[in-house]
């Protein structure tokens, strides 16, 4: 079974740039995983930012971008606000219907 | 504004069973896609469920696999998720998540907390 991983914790300063990785164990991360990525603040529920790679929905920031790096899917936050704080979860799509959540990336925005 | 609301949850015994539901505002609820996540206490997203707009394709996580059943109603905007021989495992908020042309999930619910416990 894949497993997704993620940075457990990142930190970036105010108006500061930060890169946010999804791997997965059976290789290279390609956009035929359909990279997804989703923010979570504490007590509220997921808020998707990016699908299919690089594709942003109409609520997402434009400091928000989604692509492929290294083998990976990235999610770059450039300009980062105190209100970016939260938790960043990656989600991919495996070869046989399968499917799965990395276990997230705690920003800290200081 | 699509809202989507999950219930149903509540305190359940192991191995019990419970449905839960998400309702969702918008008619047009019968032309996308619909999925099934849960989020234990502290922990992260777990993907357990998807179901396409006209049923014919139903996928699950192994986890859940022969224990948890997805449906929908497309005349009452509803999703399901039938819950069977529940595990201490399975407490959780769940949540549900609506489709948005090639996003799987553009929209979510608030979610619903389901704990099972003796």
């Amino acid at each position: 079974q894949a497993v997704v991983t993620q940075e457990p914790s990142l930190t970036v300063s105010p108006g500061g740039t930060v890169t946010l990785t999804c791997g997965s164990s059976t290789g290279p991360v390609t956009s035929s995983h359909y990279p997804y990525w989703f923010q979570q603040k504490p007590g509220q529920a997921p808020r998707t930012l990016i699908y299919d790679t690089d594709n942003k929905h109409s609520w997402t920031p434009a400091r928000f971008s989604g692509s492929l790096l290294g083998g990976k899917g990235a999610l770059t936050l450039s300009g980062a606000l105190p209100e970016d704080e939260a938790d960043y979860y990656c989600f991919l799509s495996f070869p046989g219907s399968r499917f799965a959540f990395g276990p997230g990336t705690k920003v800290t925005v200081l | 504004e699509v809202q989507l609301v999950e219930s149903g949850g509540r305190l359940v015994q192991p191995g019990g069973s419970l449905r839960l539901s998400c309702v969702d505002s918008e008619f047009t609820f019968r032309t996308e896609n619909m999925n099934w996540v849960r989020q234990a206490p502290g922990k992260g997203l777990e993907w357990l469920s998807y179901i396409n707009k006209d049923s014919s394709v139903r996928f699950y996580a192994d986890s859940v696999k022969g224990r948890f059943s997805i449906s929908r109603d497309n005349a009452k905007n509803s999703l399901y998720l039938q819950m069977n021989s529940l595990r201490d495992e399975d407490s959780a908020i769940y949540y549900c998540a609506r489709g948005f042309g090639s996003s799987w999930f553009a929209h979510w619910g608030q979610g619903t907390l389901v704990i099972v416990s003796s």
